[in-house]
């Protein structure tokens, strides 16, 4: 199983453009999760699913849109990227009926902005 | 107040030294509490539950006091494998949608 997966690993994008952040797990969970990890302050939430069809706002959701596409994927879209956007982006899911809530991560996106 | 707060770091130990990690978080209704792992340039991934009994895994062990909001790692017998940043992370959902992820804690394990 390959677990979660991102793509893109790297990304340098100009103030002001758009991009699309692809997630995909293949563990048939129900939520998954989109982070941003800067430094010194930990992982901070942009938005999750708790199951196909529903999104919602986490903590820092402004500059962000999101589609569950399906149960397997998750997207992250930046429509006019801004330089406080450069961040590590993290995709992760998990199965919460399990009781364990435990996340599986993707390996990341390393985006910078210009 | 940051919701989950962790003890600064870095920490730079011998192998072979136990170290302690520390962890207080402020909603009194979190409700399921972790360790994880990071590696420096790579993902989390889960280290540890936390019971509120304590629980031990191997060389490491994690205790839970809820009446004082505190979270605590302890490993034993550190190797140079061990070298990464631990981040204690909170639920405060029902659901499991609202983790919070403390800043981390980075040690080094030295030779």
């Amino acid at each position: 199983n390959a677990g979660v997966t991102q793509t893109p690993k790297f990304q340098v994008l100009k103030t002001g453009q758009s991009m699309t952040l692809q997630c995909a797990q293949d563990m048939n969970h129900n939520s998954m999760y989109w982070y941003r990890q800067d430094p010194g302050m930990g992982l901070r939430l942009i938005y999750y699913s708790a199951s196909e069809g529903t999104t919602d706002k986490g903590e820092v959701p402004n500059g962000y849109n999101v589609s569950r596409l399906n149960k397997r994927e998750f997207s992250l879209r930046l429509e006019s990227a801004a330089p406080s956007q450069t961040s590590v982006y993290f995709c992760a899911s998990s199965e919460a009926s399990s009781g364990s809530y435990e996340q599986y991560f993707g390996p990341g996106t390393r985006l910078t902005v210009t | 107040r940051k919701e989950v707060e962790q003890d600064p770091g870095p920490f730079n130990v011998p192998e072979g030294a136990t170290v302690a990690f520390n962890c207080t978080y402020s909603n009194s209704a979190s409700q399921s509490f972790f360790w994880y792992r990071q590696d420096c340039r790579k993902e989390p991934k889960l280290l540890m539950s936390v019971y509120s009994s304590g629980n031990e895994d191997g060389r490491f062990t994690a205790q839970l006091n809820r009446a004082s909001q505190y979270i605590s790692l302890l490993i034993r017998d550190s190797k140079l494998s061990d070298s990464a940043t631990y981040l204690c992370v909170v639920n405060i959902g029902n659901y499991g949608q609202n983790f919070v992820f403390g800043p981390g804690t980075r040690l080094s394990v030295l030779p």
